[in-house]
């Protein structure tokens, strides 16, 4: 049970774009549309930001967006803000007889 | 509006047992899957162990297997997590979390500090 895999950093000026990648298998991100994306602040609990690929929850501003290509997922932010600046974590589900799911080892989102 | 509390961390030594609570309420608890997901300090998220509805069926992952069981009392909308032998690497918050589907975490916890030392 592997955990997929994120660059352990990013950053990007304000007003800027910025991409962050996810990286699994064909058993997890490949195999599923069900790769979500989750936004963690220092101390705080995850926000769920993307679902089901590229699908936002309502309040989430539409500066998050989600993609997937074969076994890798990205979010990308535009129009960076300040209060951007946290840890976003990947997730997919990877089958109910397969660990159901399993997390990106987060990535630290700098606003310079 | 939909809150998930835990409770139940604390300071414990190596071997012994903790019970996490997680309370539940603003939806229908009985028709969700449940989760409980950890972070080490200054680490990342990992997914630790899931029940579906009724309680019938759960998965863990392989570091906690045989160790921790999840169960689920829907009359008291509370989802529990009983860890035993606990060890230093245990040592975590734990994040209650609603699976909206195919592992959705929609909602979260605030989380419940577990310590695991002599």
């Amino acid at each position: 049970q592997s955990a997929l895999t994120q660059p352990p950093s990013a950053s990007g000026s304000p007003g800027q774009s910025v991409t962050i990648s996810c990286t699994g298998t064909s058993s997890d991100v490949g195999g599923y549309n069900y790769v979500s994306w989750y936004q963690q602040h220092p101390g705080k609990a995850p926000k769920l930001m993307i679902y089901e690929v590229s699908k936002r929850p309502s309040g989430v501003p539409d500066r998050f967006s989600g993609s997937k290509s074969g076994n890798t997922a990205s979010l990308t932010v535009s129009g960076l803000q300040a209060e951007d600046e946290a840890d976003y974590y990947c997730s997919s589900y990877a089958g109910s007889n397969n660990f159901d799911v399993v997390f990106g080892g987060g990535t630290k989102l700098t606003v310079l | 509006e939909v809150q998930l509390v835990e409770s139940g961390g604390g300071l414990v030594q190596p071997g012994g047992s903790l019970r996490l609570s997680c309370a539940a309420s603003g939806f229908t608890f009985s028709s969700y899957w449940m989760h409980w997901v950890r972070q080490a300090p200054g680490k990342g998220l990992v997914w630790v162990s899931r029940i579906n509805s009724d309680g019938s069926s759960t998965s863990y992952a392989d570091s906690v297997k045989g160790r921790f069981t999840i169960s689920r009392d829907n009359a008291k909308n509370t989802l529990y997590l009983q860890m035993n032998s606990l060890r230093a690497e245990d040592t975590a918050v734990y994040y209650c979390a609603r699976d909206d589907d195919f592992g959705i975490f929609d909602y979260w916890g605030q989380g419940t500090l577990v310590t695991v030392s002599s």
